[in-house]
């Protein structure tokens, strides 16, 4: 089975930190996907990366960065968090045109 | 930019009664992907369409791909509880590097009463 985990399910940072949030999946994929979900906004992509060190925009890539050091690994950062940033963060992982395997969710709730 | 459009936003139902989710293309569709949240979860791919007219069944899930690839449908014939939860349409972006990512449409939060 796909697994594709994230380093926590809750968290509580202060406006201005700088918040890491980090994506790992096991089935050497080589898209990996930051989502970010809110109500009645459906799912956006924030940013996506299609090889190790590569990446791209997505939809709202504002205030935020990602880190592909790894094929594995994929990393969202909030360099100063806000409170306009409090939301459910998704990663995901596929193969081109594949299905996205998504992770458990992080609740991020900036103060 | 590509746009997919869900409808509806929201559907409450009595247990076997059946749903229907609509999903709207601006552009024509290489393929088309549907997902199941549940309350609390995270998306859940159920099926890729992929040719013109497609229709594929799963169990008491019917989804149909339309001729021009630009519309998608999700039927569930007699609703169950289980069936409760967010349906995610979501088609490919154009060419080139966006050959993986998603344009998600808003989904349809269905309820249903026991």
């Amino acid at each position: 089975d796909v697994k594709v985990t994230q380093s926590s399910r809750y968290l509580v940072k202060r406006t201005g930190e700088k918040v890491f949030l980090e994506c790992v999946q096991d089935m050497d994929h080589e898209n990996m996907f930051w989502y970010r979900q809110d109500p009645g906004l459906g799912l956006r992509l924030i940013y996506f990366s299609y090889d190790v060190k590569m990446k791209e925009k997505g939809d709202i890539p504002e205030g935020y960065s990602v880190s592909r050091e790894k094929k594995e690994r994929f990393s969202l950062i909030l360099e100063s968090a806000s409170t306009n940033q409090t939301s459910m963060y998704l990663c995901a992982s596929s193969m081109p045109l594949g299905a996205q395997y998504f992770g458990p969710g992080t609740r991020l709730l900036v103060l | 930019g590509q746009q997919v459009m869900q409808i509806p936003q929201y559907q409450h139902v009595q247990e076997g009664e059946d749903f229907t989710t609509y999903c709207n293309s601006s552009t024509t569709l290489s393929n088309i992907q549907w997902y199941k949240q549940r309350p609390g979860g995270h998306p859940v791919f159920l099926i890729q369409l992929v040719k013109s007219g497609e229709v594929k069944k799963q169990k008491r899930l019917t989804f149909q791909f339309g001729e021009a690839k630009k519309n998608s449908s999700l039927h569930i014939t007699a609703t169950q509880t289980t069936d409760v939860g967010t349906y995610f349409c979501a088609g490919p972006g154009a060419g080139g590097t966006s050959y993986g990512k998603l344009t998600f449409g808003q989904g349809t939060i269905l309820t249903v009463h026991p």
